[in-house]
């Protein structure tokens, strides 16, 4: 157990439906990083945020939003959605804000699996 | 844009043998070479990382290896275990940008 947490586990949604996932992060930690996982692929890195603030941006659609609150939990936003966003999501956390950069180590979350019909 | 590349999807070696797992990257500016381990219906963990300024890396069993010259790096396992059984993702970072490989699914056989 990371000591993130994702909510939900698993979403079953409609194409042109929102969806929110929800990310926990571990206790202490102040960074939260978003990733996508599609079929047979690798983790495409979505965005980052430290301590409530953007912190970097990867390959994330305009479709997709995301926020971290003051107690650090994080939310990820997908709307108007399509099937090829059918994706596990995980989010991660760390410590500090230089995960990106190797030198610090990212928890992950166990992800929520999002199928869209 | 694939920058960084597993090319086997899977390897299978047997119980106290070593296992090899390969990674290619493309972007001469990654700084931070780094090994996840995965789990079913769990998210990666890390396991091991090196400096671009290293050429080797250990914990334990795990060896990193990295050949900046042919932007190769390798994962040795030695001995394998059942319990090593996953899949591997490799990742290359530079400051604000982490990529991940497909992973590579070791099969260790008792």
């Amino acid at each position: 157990d990371s000591g993130v947490t994702q909510t939900p586990k698993h979403l079953i949604t409609a194409t042109g439906q929102r969806v929110t996932l929800r990310c926990s992060p571990r206790s202490g930690d102040l960074s939260v990083y978003w990733y996508q996982q599609s079929l047979d692929q690798g983790l495409q890195f979505l965005i980052q945020y430290y301590n409530g603030e953007e912190r970097a941006k990867g390959n994330i659609l305009e479709r997709f939003s995301a926020q971290q609150f003051p107690d650090l939990h994080s939310e990820l936003n997908l709307s108007s959605l399509e099937l090829g966003d059918s994706a596990l999501y995980f989010c991660a956390s760390s410590l500090s804000g230089r995960a990106l950069s190797g030198t610090d180590t990212q928890y992950f979350g166990p992800g929520t699996r999002l199928t869209v019909l | 844009d694939q920058q960084v590349k597993q090319n086997s999807p899977s390897l299978s070696v047997q119980e106290g043998r070593i296992s090899i797992l390969n990674c290619d990257y493309t972007n001469s500016m990654f700084d931070y070479f780094l090994w996840y381990k995965k789990y079913p219906a769990e998210g990666p963990t890390f396991l091991i990382s090196i400096s671009s300024i290293k050429d080797k890396n250990e914990d334990g069993r795990f060896t990193v290896f990295l050949n900046k010259s042919a932007k190769h790096l390798s994962l040795h396992i030695v001995p394998s275990q059942p319990g090593d059984s996953a899949v591997y993702f490799c990742a290359a970072s530079a400051k604000y940008d982490m990529r991940f490989g497909a992973g590579t699914r070791l099969t260790v056989k008792p």
